[in-house]
């Protein structure tokens, strides 16, 4: 299984950009990133993914490296509402492509 | 557009007993898979169903099935319950082309083993 490397936990202020880091040196040339977020007791969100070029959303932006081997999860402004677990996943080709969720980097955000 | 919707949203079963857990796709998506969630942990890949015929597995024993509908809802079923079975399950629903998005993901059921 392709794998992800995020480190466990970050801290940030509230109002504050937050960069969530995730490395995947064995990604290969068909995986999409994926990025979700899992706030407690509820199932998994979907943030945003992407292919090659950076992508912006209305959660976010992701930034891509040039090498594809590692992202950025970029949170404009963190909220209270953003504290939660964030999972960096490669969505690889094949009959099923399933996600293989790693352990997270759980954010916390203060005032 | 709908979500994803879970049923029952909590269970309490005993040790050998038979479970099946319910999920309604997000509208428009053809293809539904369900993950195991640990305490504590990521979710797991089970299995997933795409035109009714199971198209990927995870490792999980035979005693782990399912089925997707004409409507693409989904069940799980387990059968002969172990205590380790005592997790969140999680049912997703996609479409099956990569490049249209992610996954929707339930609010999951709380199933113990007694």
């Amino acid at each position: 299984d392709a794998k992800t490397t995020q480190p466990n936990s970050m801290e940030s202020n509230e109002e504050e950009p937050v960069h969530l880091p995730c490395n995947h040196s064995t990604i290969s040339g068909t995986d999409y990133i994926h990025w979700y977020r899992q706030l407690p007791s509820q199932g998994p969100e979907y943030v945003i993914h992407g292919l090659t070029s950076n992508v912006n959303n209305r959660m976010a932006s992701l930034a891509i490296a040039e090498d594809r081997k590692s992202s950025t999860l970029i949170l404009h402004r963190a909220t209270l509402r953003d504290a939660a677990v964030y999972y960096c996943i490669l969505r690889v080709s094949g009959t099923a492509s399933k996600l293989t969720f790693g352990t997270g980097t759980r954010l916390q955000v203060t005032l | 557009e709908t979500g994803v919707t879970q049923s029952p949203t909590h269970l309490i079963k005993t040790r050998g007993q038979q479970v099946t857990l319910r999920c309604s796709s997000q509208s428009g998506h053809n293809t539904v898979s369900w993950y195991q969630q640990a305490l504590g942990q990521g979710p797991q890949f089970i299995f997933q169903y795409y035109r009714e015929e199971e198209n990927g597995r995870g490792n999980f024993p035979p005693r782990f099935s399912g089925l997707q509908f004409p409507n693409y809802s989904s069940e799980l079923n387990v059968n002969a319950l172990e205590l380790d079975d005592s997790a969140l399950y999680l049912c997703a629903s996609s479409f099956r082309d990569r490049e249209r998005g992610g996954y929707t993901f339930g609010s999951g059921t709380r199933l113990t083993v007694v």
